[in-house]
């Protein structure tokens, strides 16, 4: 069966430091998400993504944030310079049609 | 604003036995999805169980049934016959059209289940 997945699973970095976050959805989606999860908290949507253009944002999603889909496949969430409160599991999230998305594994930020 | 409240923040059932974990939402949308997902400690999203707002029907997935009380804006989750497996944390979904008809998700806080021996 297809699934997102997401790499690297766990990412440390300092503060300051610019991270990319990779994510593969399935092949034949053509919307794209990313969600925060600070631990122990619930999952915050950050940005929508359709045809190749960011379709909604959320108010975290400032301009320290960027998300790219490069060749057709990757789907990218980039943070120029982290702080301490990124630190969370990032989701990636695709969809084909108006029901569930379908979530990736996460990756681990964690900044120090 | 769409709002998902999970009122339990932990709940434990013994296996085998039924448990029901509740939620909330608020909206002035007529037609959404509501869903459950859950999140073992490896901390994958998986879904549960799906719920369309047009359908009456209440929707089951073999031990997993919601009660979904449209008027009351209601959507509880029934384990039935609870197996140590489904020890996890629960989050209630709710999908809204978005500003730009992006369908994202609102989720409530979650409930951690627990199933006992």
């Amino acid at each position: 069966e297809p699934e997102v997945t997401q790499t690297p699973s766990h990412q440390v970095t300092q503060m300051g430091q610019e991270v990319i976050l990779r994510c593969v959805p399935i092949s034949n989606h053509l919307y794209f998400y990313w969600y925060r999860q600070i631990l122990g908290q619930k999952v915050e949507f950050l940005v929508s993504f359709y045809n190749n253009e960011i379709s909604e944002k959320s108010e975290i999603f400032d301009d320290q944030f960027s998300v790219e889909r490069p060749d057709g496949s990757n789907f990218t969430l980039k943070i120029r310079s982290t702080k301490l409160e990124d630190s969370a599991m990032y989701f990636c999230a695709s969809r084909l049609q108006v029901k569930e998305q379908y979530f990736g594994p996460g990756t681990r930020l964690t900044v120090t | 604003a769409q709002t998902v409240t999970q009122s339990q923040p932990e709940m434990s059932v013994q296996e085998a036995e039924t448990v029901t974990l509740s939620c909330t939402y608020d909206t002035s949308e007529n037609n959404y999805y509501l869903f459950w997902y859950k999140q073992p400690p490896s901390r994958q999203m998986i879904l549960v169980i799906r719920q369309e707002a047009y359908k009456q029907q209440n929707a089951t997935e073999n031990r997993f049934s919601v009660n979904f009380q449209k008027a009351a804006k209601s959507f509880s989750l029934k384990i039935s016959d609870s197996q140590l497996g489904d020890t996890a944390m629960y989050f209630c979904a709710f999908m809204t059209l978005g500003n730009s008809g992006t369908y994202k998700y609102i989720f409530g806080t979650g409930t951690r289940l627990k199933v006992l021996a």
